[in-house]
């Protein structure tokens, strides 16, 4: 098993340009989650899906969209990059909501 | 205020010697969890409890629901426990996982 796995690992864009980032896994998870970490703060939750097809705003959701079209898959969409989103997001999958959380392995994004 | 605070912010240990972390909550919590996220940035989950005492190897966690409060215990450190080590809460009414701003462990030879 792969576990949760993220592409791509490292990206740099300029301010106003689109990404997409890709989180995957091979757990059959129902939840999965997207998460920033930035310098002094601790993780951060963006949006988080407990379903196929189903997707939830967490903490810091603005200028985010994501997208649950397969169990296995959930992507995190930035339209229009912002230096401010600058950091190194983590996506996460648990069976249950209250369960062992997986990580991937992270994707640090430099918005310039 | 944070919801969860940990102490201390940085450790510096020789091996061998005896770690504790600890995290301090503020809300009420349905379970607490310790994360591991190596020197790479990988993390990973240690411990999941709602009550008492687990032990995983050389760690030990303990949770005090009355006190609101977790600890996390290395027993005979080694450098390869070099990391940063998270406590996160499970808040009843939002429903996902508050975190703590980490405890960065340096374990010297």
């Amino acid at each position: 098993n792969a576990g949760v796995t993220q592409t791509p690992k490292f990206r740099v864009l300029k301010t106003g340009q689109s990404m997409t980032l890709l989180c995957a896994q091979d757990m059959n998870h129902e939840y999965m989650y997207w998460y920033r970490q930035d310098p002094g703060m601790g993780l951060r939750l963006i949006h988080y899906s407990v379903g196929e097809g189903t997707t939830a705003k967490g903490e810091v959701p603005d200028g985010y969209n994501v997208s649950r079209l397969k169990k296995q898959n959930f992507l995190l969409g930035l339209e229009s990059a912002a230096p401010s989103q600058t950091s190194v997001y983590f996506c996460a999958s648990s069976y249950l909501r209250t369960d062992t959380q997986y990580f991937g392995p992270g994707t640090r994004l430099t918005v310039l | 205020k944070n919801e969860v605070e940990q102490s201390p912010q940085n450790l510096t240990a020789q091996e061998g010697e005896f770690i504790t972390i600890n995290c301090s909550y503020s809300v009420g919590i349905s379970a607490l969890h310790w994360l591991q996220q190596h020197p790479g940035g990988g993390i990973v989950s240690l411990f999941m409890l709602s009550s008492g005492k687990k032990k995983h190897g050389r760690l030990i966690a303990t949770i005090n629901i009355q006190e609101k409060h977790s600890s996390l215990h290395i027993t005979a450190s080694h450098p390869r426990d070099s990391a940063v080590y998270i406590c996160a809460v499970y808040h009843g009414s939002q429903g996902n996982l508050i975190f703590g701003k980490g405890t960065k462990l340096s374990v010297k030879p």
